[in-house]
């Protein structure tokens, strides 16, 4: 069975922490990205990689770093978290013109 | 640029009534993937139907249909008979070679 894992289904962090979000696939899919839901604003697509150490910017990439050293791994990265950056993230990953599959996701929640 | 939208943003229906679910959609792309997502209350985005920008014809699968007309740029999903299990938010979604971009969403209330 096909499976996208993110790491942390719930995480908590300080104004100012470094953090990680970790996704992993196992399903040999080139393509990966990482959105964020809030209420009424749907999915936004902040990065997303077509291939390894490939990354194109989304609709919202600032705050946000991405890397993607292994074909399986895709982290997104806040290099200085703020409040605004409080939100439910997604991680996906498909073959290349093929439909998403979806992690569980992580609601972070920076104080 | 591409650009989904999903202009409504709630809908409530009693149980058995037919709702259609709407999406308009913007691209340059000439080849580009449609789909459709439900997220229901646990969260778990669950995947519906995929189309091309090449097929135009209508698909019908039990209680859903999905009406895609390139000529006004709409890709149109309806419930045909609702449930209280089809409660859930409603995504609409574009691919263009590589980006995919989504709607806000819909959510749909079923009330019994």
């Amino acid at each position: 069975d096909v499976k996208v894992t993110q790491s942390s289904r719930y995480l908590v962090k300080r104004t100012g922490e470094k953090v990680f979000l970790e996704c992993v696939q196992d399903m040999d899919h080139e393509n990966m990205f990482w959105y964020r839901q809030d209420p009424g604003l749907g999915l936004r697509l902040i990065y997303f990689s077509y291939d390894v150490k490939m990354k194109e910017k989304g609709d919202i990439p600032e705050g946000y770093s991405v890397s993607r050293e292994k074909k399986e791994r895709f982290s997104l990265i806040l290099e200085s978290a703020s409040t605004n950056q409080t939100s439910m993230y997604l991680c996906a990953s498909s073959l290349v013109l093929e439909k998403l599959f979806f992690g569980s996701g992580t609601q972070l929640s920076v104080l | 640029a591409q650009k989904v939208t999903q202009a409504q943003t709630e809908i409530s229906v009693v149980e058995k009534e037919d709702v259609t679910l709407d999406c308009v959609y913007e691209t340059r792309d000439t080849t580009y993937y449609l789909f459709w997502y439900k997220q229901p209350p646990s969260g778990e985005l669950v995947f519906l139907i995929r189309r091309n920008s090449f097929d135009e014809q209508n698909e019908i699968s039990g209680r859903y249909s999905w009406n895609f007309q390139k000529s006004t740029s709409s890709f149109n999903f309806t419930i045909t008979a609702s449930q209280v299990v089809d409660s859930a938010v409603y995504f609409c979604a574009l691919r263009g070679y590589q980006k995919v971009t989504f709607g806000i969403g819909t959510k749909l209330q079923v009330i019994p």
